[in-house]
């Protein structure tokens, strides 16, 4: 089973933190590593996408790494903004581009 | 803006009625997919399809049906609908590897 796990499940913070969510990914012969934005009623907004040949991509405010030998994902926002609050979802993706998606973290940022 | 398009965006409907929800998309991308999204669940991939007559359950098991007679059109039909096809079902399209672009979803509920 191509499993994929991402705590915290959700998240508060104040207006002007940085802050970190974290995916696991259990199978190691990954594609790429996806991350979106889901915000309530929408669909998703990707937002990163890491080839399985590179260890990071930023966006913004926005970085994601990728450390596929402990099948690892993080997603780091600068400066958090009451805009940024959502639910991020991370997803790895096979060579065919099919997603895996974890359960994602709802993020709220306090201003 | 939203180039990839569901309707109806809410539909609440009886047990045994025939239901087709409906995805098109303008970026003439040949991949497009269905996902099923449970609340406080992960996307799982119903149906996907890599261009015109092609067509392919995914991982997760559906009693739902799609076809692929044009490339801009991917509609998914339930022929009886049953109270456990309550859910989100999630439209997105993309080009090779590409991140898939994602519709704002179908809240379907059966009573």
């Amino acid at each position: 089973k191509q499993e994929v796990t991402q705590i915290p499940a959700a998240l508060s913070v104040p207006e002007g933190e940085n802050l970190v969510l974290n995916c696991s990914f259990t199978d190691s012969a990954i594609y790429n590593l996806q991350w979106f934005r889901q915000d309530p009623g929408k669909g998703l907004t990707s937002l990163l996408l890491i080839q399985s040949s590179q260890r990071e991509q930023t966006s913004g405010r926005l970085n994601a790494s990728l450390d596929k030998s402990s099948g690892r994902s993080t997603l780091y926002i600068a400066a958090s903004q009451p805009g940024d609050s959502a639910t991020y979802l991370c997803a790895r993706g096979t060579g065919a581009n099919n997603l895996f998606f974890g359960t994602g973290t709802r993020l709220t940022v306090i201003p | 803006e939203a180039d990839i398009y569901q309707t109806p965006r809410y539909l609440v409907i009886g047990t045994g009625k025939k239901i087709t929800l409906e995805c098109s998309q303008t970026m003439g991308h040949d991949k497009m997919y269905w996902y099923q999204q449970d609340p406080g669940m992960e996307l799982h991939l119903i149906h996907y399809s890599y261009g015109v007559n092609s067509t392919e359950k995914g991982d997760l098991s559906s009693e739902s049906t799609v076809s692929r007679i044009r490339t801009e059109h991917f509609p998914l039909t339930l022929e009886s609908a049953r109270p456990s096809h309550t859910s989100q079902y999630l439209c997105a399209s993309g080009r090779g590897n590409q991140p898939q672009h994602f519709g704002d979803g179908t809240r379907l509920s059966i009573l």
